[in-house]
């Protein structure tokens, strides 16, 4: 079975502060990618990576930086944390391009 | 429990009869479909997929049906229980930019 993992269910975070969330997958899979999700407007691409320090940005990827030094790990940064970028976060990773994905639990983020 | 989409489409069934959630797709080149599960509080799990050279896919419970002349994508859950309950999304992949895209996903209601 492929597990991905999220370093935090719930995070509490002040406006300005910098955010880790780190997402590590077990199945040796090439392909992550972090989401955000929100009431009403559905699963919106952050950022992906199709291979280890490589990075493409999604759809929405203003405030966002990412990181993959390892090919399991694929890290979200919020640089200056803003309410607006409160959220369910969830990871991602496939096999290959356009392959099933495979998600995380997801970490609920609040910026007061 | 967390709230996935306030504005989701909602479909109630009463414990024992059968689901059909309904999905309509936009690109007629997409050539790979995947149905989530996504219960409250959790990440979205893989639960069947289909690719287009074929238009029907079973699964235990689950059947996935594709109707490509109308571009229309359907789940059926046979003999539907409470753990039934979580919205489903639907996932297209459309073959020009090689990305899954998301729907909004449907809140399948279990009435005891």
């Amino acid at each position: 079975d492929v597990k991905v993992t999220q370093s935090s269910r719930y995070l509490v975070k002040r406006t300005g502060e910098k955010v880790f969330l780190e997402c590590v997958q077990d199945m040796d899979h090439e392909n992550m990618f972090w989401y955000r999700q929100d009431p009403g407007l559905g699963l919106r691409l952050i950022y992906f990576s199709y291979d280890v320090k490589m990075k493409e940005k999604g759809d929405i990827p203003e405030g966002y930086s990412v990181s993959r030094e390892k090919k399991e790990r694929f890290s979200l940064i919020l640089e200056s944390a803003s309410t607006n970028q409160t959220s369910m976060y969830l990871c991602a990773s496939s096999l290959r391009n356009a392959e099933t994905q495979y998600f995380g639990p997801g970490t609920r983020l609040l910026v007061l | 429990g967390e709230s996935v989409g306030l504005h989701l489409p909602t479909l109630s069934v009463q414990e024992g009869d059968n689901s059909i959630i309904n999905c309509a797709y936009s690109n007629s080149a997409s050539d790979y479909f995947i149905w989530y599960k996504q219960e409250s509080g959790k990440g979205p799990q893989f639960i069947i997929d289909i690719r287009s050279n074929m238009d029907k896919r079973q699964g235990q419970r689950v059947t996935v049906l594709l109707n490509k002349t109308v571009k229309h994508l359907s789940l059926q859950i046979a003999a539907t229980q409470p753990g039934d309950s979580a919205v489903y999304f639907c996932a297209e992949n459309r073959n020009r930019d090689d990305k899954i895209i998301f729907g909004k996903g449907t809140r399948l209601h279990i009435l005891p």
